[in-house]
């Protein structure tokens, strides 16, 4: 199974918008809702920031939002403030037997 | 509030078995699937597998091979081996929760703050 493809890195200054994409082989997305992303600081677990595409869990900040098209998947940060310098992964079903495979990774910078 | 809690060798040795446990704190195991996740800087992060509080499991298929997964209710714990490792094995393990959303499809909700293994004689 091959990873999600991110970018490697994304910029962005303090109050401005950034996105940032996942794209997967048809096979990978097959649970066409089953996207998550999560935020890791260094040193620090994953924790995770939005869930079936779009859903946000408690306690997050509406700054984040997410989409998916076709085979990209896309995280939004609104408002960017320099809490949000982090590395942003997402995550999806593989779809052979049962399995799930996470994305490269994306460095964003504020 | 839920906590979770890995613990085990941090240095095994080349052709050994990598044994890990997670503690699970504040709540229950029962009713929830369990996952081991790895991260080092070569492969990223990686899904190992998941055991369900029955005893069912699901493996990555590129480690099915070496990987057993076992869960001790009655301690609300559960375990990883990893056999005949080598210094590819060398990570960060993390000990996950699953939960499920609204339109019943899981996500890990819950992360323990994970443990460097490192492989090597």
């Amino acid at each position: 199974q091959s990873a999600l493809t991110q970018e490697a890195s994304v910029s962005g200054s303090p109050g401005q918008s950034i996105t940032m994409s996942c794209t997967g082989t048809s096979s990978d997305f097959v649970s066409y809702n089953r996207v998550s992303w999560f935020q890791q600081h260094p040193g620090k677990a994953p924790k995770v920031i939005i869930y079936e595409v779009t859903k946000r869990p408690s306690g997050v900040s509406n700054r984040f939002s997410g989409s998916k098209s076709g085979n990209t998947a896309s995280l939004t940060i609104s408002g960017l403030q320099a809490e949000d310098e982090a590395d942003y992964y997402c995550c999806s079903y593989a779809g052979s037997g049962f399995s799930y495979v996470f994305g490269s990774g994306t460095k964003v910078t504020v | 509030q839920v906590q979770l809690q890995e613990s085990g060798p941090g240095l095994v040795k080349p052709s050994e078995t990598l044994s890990l446990t997670c503690s699970v704190s504040g709540g229950s195991i029962r009713g929830y699937y369990w996952s081991w996740i790895r991260q080092s800087a070569v492969e990223g992060l990686e899904w190992i597998g998941r055991i369900y509080s029955h005893g069912a499991t699901s493996y990555n298929p590129s480690l099915k091979s070496r990987v057993v997964l076992s869960i001790d209710t009655s301690n609300n714990q559960f375990s990883l081996q990893l056999s005949s490792v080598t210094a590819a094995d060398t990570a960060v393990y993390f000990c996950a929760r699953e939960s499920l959303g609204e339109l019943l499809l899981n996500y890990f909700d819950l992360w323990g703050h994970g443990t460097l293994v490192t492989v090597s004689s």
